[in-house]
């Protein structure tokens, strides 16, 4: 089955830190990559649809000079976190889509601690 | 903002038991309707894409079915087992093609 790797799965810095989160598809290619959030006891949020070449589009209230996504080939996805401050500690979860009709393969996530 | 609504948040079944659980949504902008299953420390599987009014899906002792009409859909367990333990996500894909999740129902099956 498609494969989405993603890395790193925690990461514990220091407020003001940038942090760089991966995600890649390993057997096909993603035509389109997602970014979701989740918050303790909450639903998935998407944050931004990333397509290959293109800028990302970013949902309402996702501050995109903060998250920074690079969607620079058709297996690769990266966000960045800049200036990470406590309130971004969360958990993000990426993944990828190959064609339309067809579902969201995901990555296993990364937990972001910033103290 | 889309609402999607999971039913129940979580319960707890014996082996062997059958279960079912619901997802509701806003049967307007309908594209498709996701189930995922996601077990601790790995990451979501995907299970079914529903798209068609009265559609049925079945893997193993898993189905679900759709009704775009009154805005629901059913994920049904048979004979559970305490690998089938996990939550269980649903998400509907609007006309904008993005995904909108419930909250997710969280199946614990005792041995």
């Amino acid at each position: 089955g498609a494969v989405v790797s993603q890395h790193p799965s925690w990461v514990i810095c220091k407020s003001g830190t940038s942090v760089k989160i991966e995600c890649r598809s390993l057997d096909f290619q993603a035509t389109t990559m997602f970014w979701y959030r989740q918050f303790p006891k909450q639903s998935l949020m998407l944050m931004a649809t990333s397509n290959e070449g293109s800028k990302a589009t970013y949902e309402q209230g996702v501050e995109k000079d903060k998250f920074l996504i690079n969607h620079a080939s058709l297996t690769l996805s990266t966000l960045t976190v800049t200036s990470a401050h406590p309130e971004d500690s969360s958990f993000y979860i990426c993944s990828a889509r190959d064609s339309s009709n067809q579902p969201q393969h995901f990555g296993d996530g990364t937990r972001l601690s910033i103290l | 903002i889309l609402n999607v609504e999971q039913s129940p948040q979580s319960l707890h079944v014996q082996e062997g038991d059958s279960t079912n659980f619901t997802c509701s949504f806003p049967s307007s902008n309908f594209y498709a309707l996701h189930w995922y299953r996601w077990e601790t420390a790995k990451s979501p599987e995907a299970l079914f894409v529903m798209t068609l009014n009265g559609d049925e899906k079945k893997k193993g002792r898993i189905s679900a079915t759709l009704n775009t009409k009154e805005g629901y859909s059913y994920l049904y367990i048979k004979g559970s087992q305490p690998e089938d333990s996990a939550t269980y996500l649903c998400a509907l894909e609007g006309s904008a093609r993005q995904l909108t999740f419930g909250s997710g129902t969280q199946l614990t099956v005792l041995p």
